[in-house]
């Protein structure tokens, strides 16, 4: 299993622009969520997914899009880039709702000009 | 609004030493708190977890204190090695709703020799 897979690994973004985070796993899990990891402040959450076609909002969603039409693949989309958007952006999945471990990607560092 | 509050923001242990990194949390729906353990580049991965129905939970060198009445608890580092040096994260999680994990801010440990 390769887990759960993020890309790009790096990305430079000019104010304005737009872009999609990929994010997939390959272990059948229903829930799959996006953080921003910013120095200070921990982890947030942006948007979340309990299943296919089901997302909702996380701590900061503003500025981010996401959608769920796959079990695999979660991505994130900023629509108009803007310098505070700069961030770490992890991507996890876990299994089912309760105590069973949350596993992260990479991560993907962005930065926005 | 923070729901989960850690200290330190940082600590410097002594190879050999104890490392403590302290969690408090306000949500008493609250019923799962994972620690998660963060090297430089590479996404959080989970280190121990605990449930509110034991007060402690130990695994090697690293131990998990819970303070239901006090809605405390801590992560103990026995023995600290320089492998030890990264990021901690304390988090917790309602498993009755959907599901959202919440994290603390943070704690960068530095293992010295």
């Amino acid at each position: 299993n390769a887990g759960v897979t993020q890309t790009p690994k790096f990305q430079v973004l000019k104010t304005g622009q737009s872009m999609t985070l990929q994010c997939a796993q390959d272990m059948n899990h229903e829930y799959m969520s996006w953080y921003r990891q910013d120095p200070g402040m921990g982890l947030r959450l942006i948007h979340y997914s309990v299943g296919a076609g089901i997302t909702d909002q996380g701590e900061v969603p503003n500025g981010y899009n996401v959608s769920r039409s796959t079990t695999e693949d979660f991505p994130l989309r900023l629509l108009l880039a803007a310098p505070s958007q700069t961030s770490v952006y992890f991507c996890a999945s876990r299994r089912g709702f309760s105590y069973n471990e949350q596993f992260f990607g990479p991560g993907t560092r962005l930065t926005v000009l | 609004q923070q729901q989960v509050k850690q200290s330190p923001q940082s600590l410097i242990v002594q190879k050999g030493g104890i490392s403590i990194i302290n969690c408090a949390y306000e949500n008493t729906a609250f019923d799962y708190f994972p620690w998660y353990q963060q090297f430089p580049g590479k996404g959080p991965a989970l280190l121990i977890a605990i449930r509110p129905d034991v007060s402690e939970k130990k695994e090697g060198r690293f131990t998990i204190s819970f303070n239901k009445s006090a809605k405390q608890f801590s992560l103990h580092i026995m023995d600290s090695q320089p492998g030890d040096s990264a990021t901690y994260f304390c988090a917790a999680l309602n498993t009755g709703t959907a599901s959202k994990l919440t994290f603390g801010t943070g704690t960068r440990l530095q293992v010295t020799l």
